[in-house]
Order: C-alpha cells, then sequence, then structure tokens
C-alpha cells in the first residue's frame, strides 16, 4: 500500500523557520518525482515545488520568492520542505504528492502549519 | 503558462449524473490534465488523467461511476450514480513549463 505521511506543521511566529518531512512507504521512493502542494484554509490547491527522482531537477511556484527549499533523501524515503522567512499567509495544511509525470498520483493526508504571533 | 478555468460549484441529485468541467486557456488546448477528488477535512485524491483525445488513466480503486472525456478546449468529469460521499472538491491540474497549475475547483453538492 502507497503511503505518504507528512509531518512537522505546527504554530510558528512570522519571520520563523520550519522544516516539513514526508515519509513514504509502499512503493520505490528514488523510481518517482514528488511535490509539494498548499491549501489555505477555505482556499484551493495551490502547488508549491518539484523535484525529481535523483533532485537533478527542482522547480518552484514563483510566489515563493526563494523561501522554500525541497529536498529528499531517496535513502531515507523522505521528503523535506524547508520553509523561512514564514509569513502569515502561508498558513496552510501542506501535502505531499507523488507525481506521474502527468501529475499526482498519491497524496498524503497533509500537515497543519499555523504562522501567527 | 495554462490557465484552468473550473466553475465554483454543481450539484445534482442522489443517484444522478454531473458532469464537471476545465477549460484550458488558449495556446494550451492540447494539454491532458489530471482530476483530483478532496472530500471534507481529507486530503485530495487522484481520479484520472484525461488526454486531449479523450483516453483515461484511471487511479487505483476508482470506481467505473467516474469517468472522463475531452473536446477541444473543455476536459470533463462525469461522476454517474451519485452518491452521498461523492459531495466533494473537485479539482483539475496540468503541467506548464517548469511549473503545476491547478484549477480553482468545482464544489459539488449532492442533493
Amino acid at each position: 500500500e502507497v503511503r505518504l505521511v507528512e509531518s512537522g506543521g505546527t504554530l510558528v511566529q512570522p519571520g520563523g523557520t520550519l522544516r516539513l518531512s514526508c515519509a513514504v512507504s509502499g512503493f520505490i521512493f528514488s523510481d518517482y518525482s514528488m511535490n509539494w502542494v498548499r491549501q489555505a484554509p477555505g482556499k484551493g490547491l495551490e502547488w508549491l515545488s518539484y523535484i525529481s527522482q535523483t533532485s537533478s531537477i527542482i522547480y518552484y511556484a514563483d510566489s515563493l520568492g526563494g523561501r522554500f527549499t525541497i529536498s529528499r533523501d531517496n535513502a531515507k524515503n523522505s521528503l523535506s520542505l524547508q520553509m523561512n522567512n514564514l509569513r502569515a499567509e502561508d498558513t496552510a495544511v501542506y501535502y505531499c504528492a507523488r507525481e506521474t509525470g502527468a501529475g499526482p498520483d498519491y497524496w498524503g493526508q497533509g500537515t497543519l502549519v499555523t504562522v501567527s504571533s | 503558462q495554462p490557465v484552468l478555468t473550473q466553475s465554483p460549484s454543481a450539484s445534482a441529485s442522489l443517484g444522478a449524473s454531473v458532469r464537471i468541467t476545465c477549460t484550458l486557456s488558449s495556446g494550451h488546448t492540447s494539454y491532458g490534465i489530471t482530476w483530483h477528488q478532496q472530500q471534507p477535512e481529507k486530503g485530495p485524491r487522484f481520479l484520472m488523467k484525461v488526454n486531449s483525445d479523450g483516453s483515461l488513466n484511471k487511479g487505483d480503486g476508482i470506481p467505473d461511476r467516474f469517468s472522463g472525456s475531452s473536446s477541444g478546449a473543455e476536459r470533463y468529469l462525469t461522476i454517474s450514480s451519485l452518491q452521498s460521499e461523492d459531495e466533494a472538491d473537485y479539482y483539475c491540474h496540468t503541467w506548464g513549463t517548469g511549473t503545476v497549475v491547478f484549477g480553482g475547483g468545482t464544489k459539488l453538492t449532492v442533493l
């Protein structure tokens, strides 16, 4: 069974940093590209970042302004998202999703990040 | 980059059928898209890929009640024999050049 489990979401102050993780199981992690997608309260899905199987290709949404960094550790079956200089508008549920090349085919259950003083 | 346009809401009666539309922007009308369902308080779930020729690739365990099709710039998700658990938000998605695009989502209400 394919499983993606996000963790690391919490309450953080504006300007703070946070690192999210996504632990995967049930498939060969190194065979797949991955994405991070978020959803602000009451809003739609917003794509954040993509990383290829070997980390050789990485894309980010322009809106992030270089504040976020995606990475992966194929030996540990783990995907990460380092988030710096967090703002109130970064408050959202953050999802990791497995990428097929045509789009995500499996999603995690999400982890909530709240940016507030 | 492509833009995906969805109607914000749709509704249909229990047991009926409903078609949800995702429209590709000009210059991107040959793109395939994927459909994703998000039930209340849950993570999204991949439903299917719809190619420009109307061919489909469905996700694991997706019931036959869910189907897709294509016409010009429009990509469709049709749900037949509506059930209460089909009440959800439905999002279309596609790739641009080095970026990913989601439609704004369609909230389906089952009456």
